[in-house]
């Protein structure tokens, strides 16, 4: 059985400080991971995706995210917070390609100046 | 540009009511995801389909039911509308085994009011 924690259900920063958003996963098989946003009023917006070739993946708007199995984590990091990466952040995990995504409770992430 | 529509962003409807959302995709996915999303819950998958005409129950199914007549059409299904059932309704799709292309489509949801 696969499932998804994300670790925190708020996290605030300032303009230009660095983000963490932290994913704890479990998989019984080599994991799809993913990073969705999700902005106000909106559907979900692939950030980035692991699919088993570099561990180190990197985004859309600066985003980045590393896979570390003996950790089983996958946080998703940003050097400098902008003011429009407030939104809600979701770890995602499937354990094939294409298949149900299994969701972590999300975190909404606030930046201010 | 991947698009996946669902046919209304914002119902509010009677408790008994049979009430039925549409989602169309047009990327020619094989498959095809409904989940209802609460504050402080995530995501939480209803029902999915890998196939035209095939449908599996995901983690809470109970008050619902699903169709797939077409390829690119799924249809989330309310048989009798209860205010617990209250909540944004977010359909996906995504291409079957592609391993490239391994994420899903969202579409902007629907938010859903029973009253």
């Amino acid at each position: 059985a696969q499932s998804v924690t994300q670790l925190g259900s708020h996290v605030s920063v300032s303009e230009g400080a660095l983000v963490l958003l932290r994913c704890n996963y479990s998989s019984s098989v080599p994991p799809y991971l993913f990073w969705y946003v999700q902005y106000p009023n909106q559907g979900l917006q692939l950030l980035l995706k692991y699919t088993s070739a570099a561990t180190l993946v990197k985004g859309i708007n600066g985003f980045e995210a590393e896979f570390k199995k003996s950790e089983t984590i996958f946080h998703l990091t940003k050097p400098s917070a902008h003011m429009s990466d407030a939104a809600e952040y979701f770890c995602a995990v499937s354990q094939s390609a294409g298949t149900a995504l299994i969701f972590g409770k999300g975190t909404t992430l606030s930046v201010s100046s | 540009d991947v698009k996946v529509t669902q046919s209304s962003r914002y119902l509010v409807k009677r408790t008994g009511e049979k009430v039925f959302l549409e989602c169309v995709q047009d990327m020619d996915h094989e498959n095809m995801f409904w989940y209802r999303q609460d504050p402080g819950l995530g995501l939480r998958l209803i029902y999915f389909s890998y196939d035209v005409k095939m449908k599996e129950k995901g983690d809470i199914p109970e008050g619902y039911s699903v169709s797939r007549e077409k390829k690119e059409r799924f249809s989330l299904i309310l048989e009798s509308a209860s205010t617990n059932q209250t909540s944004m309704y977010l359909c996906a799709s995504s291409y079957d085994h592609d391993r490239q292309n391994t994420e899903a489509f969202f579409g902007q949801g629907t938010r859903l009011t029973v009253v």
